[in-house]
């Protein structure tokens, strides 16, 4: 099946600890997201990546970190520098990043803080 | 950046019922997106629709961007048409991240 995955799909961890969240996708698609969700809200982007070994940041980067070392690939490490890391994490893709270019998402990561 | 606005923020409604949902943007797009959330948190794809009319079985779309609107139709409403309905959209200038810029939703509850 051709898809998107994410794990694990909850995730707990303690204060002061990174944590990094898996992506992975079977598509062949070029462009990889990452984007975060707090309750009753829309999501926000936290990074991109357009190719292999290339990234640029979002709307909401701090506290994070990804590398691109494989085109089907794209992991989210949360670092302890992010504040309020409690949120439902999602990862997307598309077949490029220029103009339309539809985006699909994987299932999600609950990270919770404890 | 771009600002969206999803309307109404919720809704209630019997089965069977139909509905309009609307998205309001602040700037020209590239790329605009209809999402259904379901309640496990999973983005679906509902339309990609950065100008024109799509039809999808009970749902429609329509995105009118010389006015910065699109608007979803829902008819016949089923109850597991519940859950928050998403628009996102791209913005045409490039200047900032090729990401999606959401909405804040529709929340939908449909009663049977």
């Amino acid at each position: 099946d051709g898809g998107i995955t994410q794990s694990p799909k909850y995730l707990f961890r303690k204060e002061g600890q990174n944590v990094t969240l898996s992506c992975e996708q079977n598509l062949n698609h070029d462009a990889m997201y990452w984007y975060r969700q707090d309750p009753g809200q829309g999501l926000r982007l936290i990074y991109y990546s357009q190719i292999v070994n290339d990234f640029q940041k979002g709307d909401i980067a701090e506290g994070y970190s990804v590398s691109r070392e494989k085109k089907e690939s794209f992991p989210l490490t949360v670092t302890s520098a992010q504040k309020n890391p409690t949120a439902f994490y999602l990862c997307a893709s598309s077949m490029g990043t220029g103009p339309y270019n539809e985006q699909f998402f994987g299932p999600g990561t609950r990270l919770t803080v404890l | 950046g771009i600002q969206v606005e999803q309307s109404p923020p919720d809704l209630i409604l019997q089965e069977g019922a139909n509905s309009t949902l609307r998205c309001n943007f602040s700037d020209s797009v590239n790329n605009l997106q209809w999402f259904h959330q379901n309640p496990w948190g999973q983005l679906i794809n509902l339309f990609y629709i950065p100008s024109g009319t799509k039809q999808n079985g009970r749902l429609s779309a329509t995105t009118v961007a010389t006015e910065r609107y699109s608007l979803l139709y829902i008819s016949s409403s089923q109850t597991t048409d519940s859950g928050v309905y998403f628009c996102a959209v791209q913005e045409y200038s490039g200047g900032g991240a090729d990401g999606l810029t959401f909405g804040k939703g529709t929340h939908l509850i449909i009663q049977p």
